[in-house]
């Protein structure tokens, strides 16, 4: 049963456009949440994340929204670029330990 | 220039021989993790150590084995009863292992049974 889920295995954007992204988890006990985007044949970079007991956190281009009662979090992403292109994993902490989601592939096209 | 570094980038081995995966940190980590990607799929979780000379199972751990004796090294060794070795083998650390705290993660090995 997979406790982090993103439904969408891609998404493509105009450049310029804003670019959500999507994450459902079931397991009310994760107590932070944080995204990472990853380029083929390279590991993961941390992105941006939230702790639970809070709704939104932004950085620059980047803001993540969490919905606990609909146990829900998106990535916005404004304005998109093409340098944004790339896989991004959603995950969910408890305990010290993470639980990923199977991934999104956003396309930024120019 | 700190980071984790993770060798080889690819590695072959014929069935049923065990393999060792290296996996060095200059970061001053705690903690450290071992996670296997198989195509189209997000991270699983093997093992992880939040401290030196321990180390506890993630959510895939059978037919896996890893050592902590120093905190900058973490080695993965897949053994021959790991039914399907074939995968994208990625090792992170984090500074404690408290779950606010982003993972940094290596480059990656990629490994195929022939």
């Amino acid at each position: 049963d997979q406790q982090v889920k993103q439904n969408s295995p891609s998404l493509s954007v105009q450049e310029g456009r804003i670019s959500i992204l999507n994450c459902d988890y079931t397991n009310s006990m994760f107590d932070y949440f944080l995204w990472y985007k990853k380029y083929p044949a390279e590991g993961p970079t941390f992105l941006i994340s939230i702790s639970s007991i809070k709704d939104k956190n932004e950085d620059g281009r980047f803001t993540v929204f969490l919905n606990k009662s609909a146990k829900h979090l998106s990535l916005h992403i404004v304005p998109s670029q093409p340098g944004d292109s790339a896989v991004y994993f959603c995950a969910a902490a408890n305990a010290g330990k993470s639980t990923f989601g199977d991934g999104t592939t956003l396309t930024v096209k120019p | 220039d700190g980071g984790i570094t993770q060798s080889p980038k690819y590695l072959f081995r014929k069935e049923g021989q065990n393999v060792t995966l290296s996996c060095e940190q200059n970061l001053n980590h705690d903690a450290m993790y071992w996670y296997r990607q198989d195509p189209g799929q997000g991270l699983r979780l093997i093992y992880y150590s939040q401290i030196v000379n321990d180390f506890q199972k993630g959510d895939i751990a059978e037919g896996y084995s890893v050592s902590r004796e120093k905190k900058e090294s973490f080695p993965l060794t897949v053994t021959s009863a790991q039914k399907n070795p074939t995968a994208f083998y990625l090792c992170a650390s984090s500074p404690t292992g408290f779950s606010n705290q982003p993972q940094h993660f290596g480059d990656g090995t990629r490994l195929s049974i022939l």
